[in-house]
């Protein structure tokens, strides 16, 4: 399948600082990314879709100042947490669309951590 | 919105028997219907998927089948090995407004 690369991987951060996850595309472009959060033994939650060169779309409940989100190209996709506080400590994941047989693959995730 | 439900939370199984896993949606426009792997601290693995044109797919030891007129499909796993160990989601996607709804996920053991 396709390749969808995260990093940082696990990043730790002092409470109100600002942290970037990236999402990149390897091997093909993808229009469309999403950003997810996972809390401890639960299912996915969708926190924004990503459109190459459009604002992101938040889903309801999510701070858009808080999460910011860039998609400047069609294999690059970025999250910045700012002002990071504890309750935000989670595990992040994005995906991309693959486009052509329309198949969404995952990145392996950021596991954020906020002191 | 769409609903997916998804059965069992937990299965254990004996290494080498069969595993099912059951999941429910309500939007009839869904349309793709993909089943993702998660091992702990990694992101989802797409392991299969099936389109809604289509009743079964067959991976080597994975099959997907896919019942439209009752909104539901299931994950079958046969042969078990310790490695199929992990959390399985399944999940409903209707390409009309990208929205791809995931089930609340399996945690499946297999003993060895």
């Amino acid at each position: 399948g396709a390749v969808v690369s995260q990093h940082p991987s696990r990043v730790i951060c002092k409470s109100g600082t600002s942290v970037k996850i990236e999402c990149r595309s390897l091997d093909f472009q993808a229009t469309t990314m999403f950003w997810y959060r996972q809390f401890p033994k639960q299912s996915l939650m969708l926190m924004a879709t990503s459109n190459e060169g459009s604002k992101a779309t938040y889903e309801q409940g999510v701070e858009k100042d808080k999460f910011l989100i860039n998609h400047a190209s069609l294999t690059l996709s970025t999250l910045t947490v700012t002002s990071a506080h504890p309750e935000d400590s989670s595990f992040y994941i994005c995906s991309a669309i693959q486009g052509g047989n329309e198949k969404l693959f995952f990145g392996s995730g950021t596991q954020l951590s906020v002191l | 919105g769409e609903n997916v439900e998804q059965h069992p939370s937990t299965l254990s199984v004996q290494e080498g028997d069969s595993a099912v896993i059951k999941c429910t949606y309500s939007d009839s426009a869904s349309n793709y219907f993909p089943w993702y792997k998660q091992e702990l601290g990694k992101g989802p693995q797409l392991i299969i998927d099936i389109r809604s044109n289509v009743g079964e797919k067959k991976d080597q030891r994975i099959a997907v089948t896919l019942n439209k007129t009752a909104k539901h499909f299931s994950l079958h796993i046969t042969e078990t090995q310790p490695e199929d160990s992990a959390v399985y989601f399944c999940a409903a996607w209707n390409f009309g407004n990208e929205k791809l709804t995931f089930g609340t996920g399996t945690r499946l053991t297999i003993i060895p």
